[in-house]
């Protein structure tokens, strides 16, 4: 298993601003993973996130928007970046064990974004 | 593109009575699949998977779930269902390759006392 712990839990911020979110992982893991959940949503994957390369980026989503970092195996931050209502949501963080068509995926507990 | 339908967005049950959510699933190949639960202001917690194994899996918290390949269904069941398991479910299908699980709409489960 993996435990997976995400900073902040919960933020209120203002339009304009930006917000980085940090994941921290238990043990060290290949690939990393960003999702979105709108309100009443199912997730979507922002982007893979893999140690030393730059980050792979789903239709949709921009990394002058999104950027991110991954410096190590057991860490990553997503920010999200010039922040308007419409990036309230919740960014949940993610990993997989046992890479391959068995692989399941962990969660952190998200982080709950309100943008004013 | 593959797909994971889940026909209910809703479903509200009396404690005590069984639990069925569906989840379909478009098919090219042969899947992983899984069932999530995501509780109010958690994050998500894996119920069970099925990866070729028996068809008949079963989970925590007494829930179990079917593979039908023909069906391309893949339900989720549980006996008697618990004030706790109100709760937001998610069929999660892993074809293999490229970016690979893709998430149904999910399926919000009441329980009435």
């Amino acid at each position: 298993s993996a435990v997976i712990s995400q900073k902040p839990s919960r933020d209120i911020c203002q339009r304009g601003t930006s917000l980085t979110i940090q994941c921290q992982v238990d043990s060290q893991v290949t690939m990393m993973f960003w999702y979105r959940q709108q309100p009443g949503q199912s997730l979507t994957l922002i982007a893979t996130a893999n140690q030393g390369s730059e980050a792979t980026y789903e239709s949709g989503f921009v990394i002058d928007k999104f950027p991110i970092s991954r410096p190590n195996l057991t860490f990553s931050t997503l920010t999200v970046s010039n922040m308007s209502p419409e990036d309230s949501s919740i960014y949940l963080c993610s990993v997989e064990k046992d890479r391959g068509p068995t692989g399941e995926l962990f969660f952190g507990e998200g982080s709950r974004l309100t943008v004013l | 593109a593959q797909s994971v339908t889940q026909l209910d967005s809703h479903v509200s049950v009396s404690e005590g009575t069984p639990v069925l959510l569906r989840c379909n699933y478009s098919s090219s190949y042969s899947p992983s699949l899984f069932w999530y639960v995501q509780h109010p202001n958690k994050g998500l917690q894996l119920l069970l998977k099925y990866t070729s194994a028996a068809t008949l899996v079963k989970g925590i918290n007494g829930f179990e779930a079917e593979f039908k390949k023909s069906e391309t269904s893949f339900h989720l069941t549980k006996p008697s269902a618990h004030m706790s398991d109100a709760a937001e479910y998610f069929c999660v299908v892993n074809w293999g390759y490229g970016q690979n699980f893709v998430f149904g709409p999910g399926t919000r489960l009441s329980v009435l006392p």
